[in-house]
């Protein structure tokens, strides 16, 4: 199993700041197949990115993701009130795995 | 992207089957572009793949390890939705159940559904 390792687990951050998550796997993921996720309370996640870098349907452009091999972050450019919340990372290259998360919180 | 209502009980007893229905909308159950998946988050916060069911010229199942022995995931074409159970619960399997869908990716959602399971 393609073990997930999001870090750190807790940002605290305040709004206009640039944040850098990042995603670590345990061994090399195809850049086709990692996806990241934002969930806030009592929501169910939903879709930022996927393979490494497309922007899912309706995400704006300040959500952005890089990286290769076991390496990949997810960058958000200015920090909006909305954006307060919990970011996962995913693969979907052999069966499908999720980190546990980077809580971002305001500062 | 398709909409995924869930719909199914949300108490029960150590040893009884769990069984949760995802009727989905703006989508075929028969989609050849994706999966129809079950993912489980713990009260601590963390996501768990379970399973998906797809349909490339046959139907397709696939389990995680975790839960093999007690799942089963169904589709009823009839009806558009999938299904799942999952036997013999412990308090381990409390948990707020999704069904989801996508390519890989998930990009639809159901609402989830907080399941808890306890004497």
């Amino acid at each position: 199993e393609i073990v997930l390792t999001q870090s750190p687990g807790t940002l605290s951050l305040s709004p206009g700041e640039r944040v850098t998550l990042s995603c670590r796997a345990s061994q090399s993921v195809p850049t086709t197949s990692l996806a990241w996720y934002q969930q806030k309370f009592g929501q169910a996640p939903r879709l930022l990115i996927y393979g490494t870098s497309s922007r899912a349907t309706g995400i704006p452009d300040k959500f952005s993701g890089s990286g290769s091999g076991t390496d990949f972050t997810l960058t958000i450019s200015r920090l909006e009130p909305e954006d307060f919340a919990v970011y996962y990372c995913q693969q979907y290259f052999t069966s499908l795995t999720f980190g546990g998360g980077t809580k971002v919180e305001i500062k | 992207q398709a909409q995924l209502q869930q719909s199914g009980p949300g108490l029960l007893q150590p040893s009884q089957t769990l069984s949760l229905t995802c009727a989905i909308s703006g989508d075929s159950v028969f989609s050849n572009s994706g999966a129809w998946n079950w993912i489980r988050q713990s009260p601590s916060g963390g996501l768990e793949w379970l399973g998906r069911t797809y349909y490339r010229s046959r139907w397709h199942t696939d389990y995680a390890l975790s839960v093999k022995s007690r799942m089963t995931i169904n589709s009823d074409t009839s009806k558009n939705q999938i299904s799942m159970q999952l036997n013999s619960v412990t308090p381990d399997d409390t948990a707020v159940y999704y069904c989801a869908g996508g390519p890989g990716a998930f990009d639809s959602w159901g609402q989830g559904t907080l399941v808890t399971v306890s004497s």
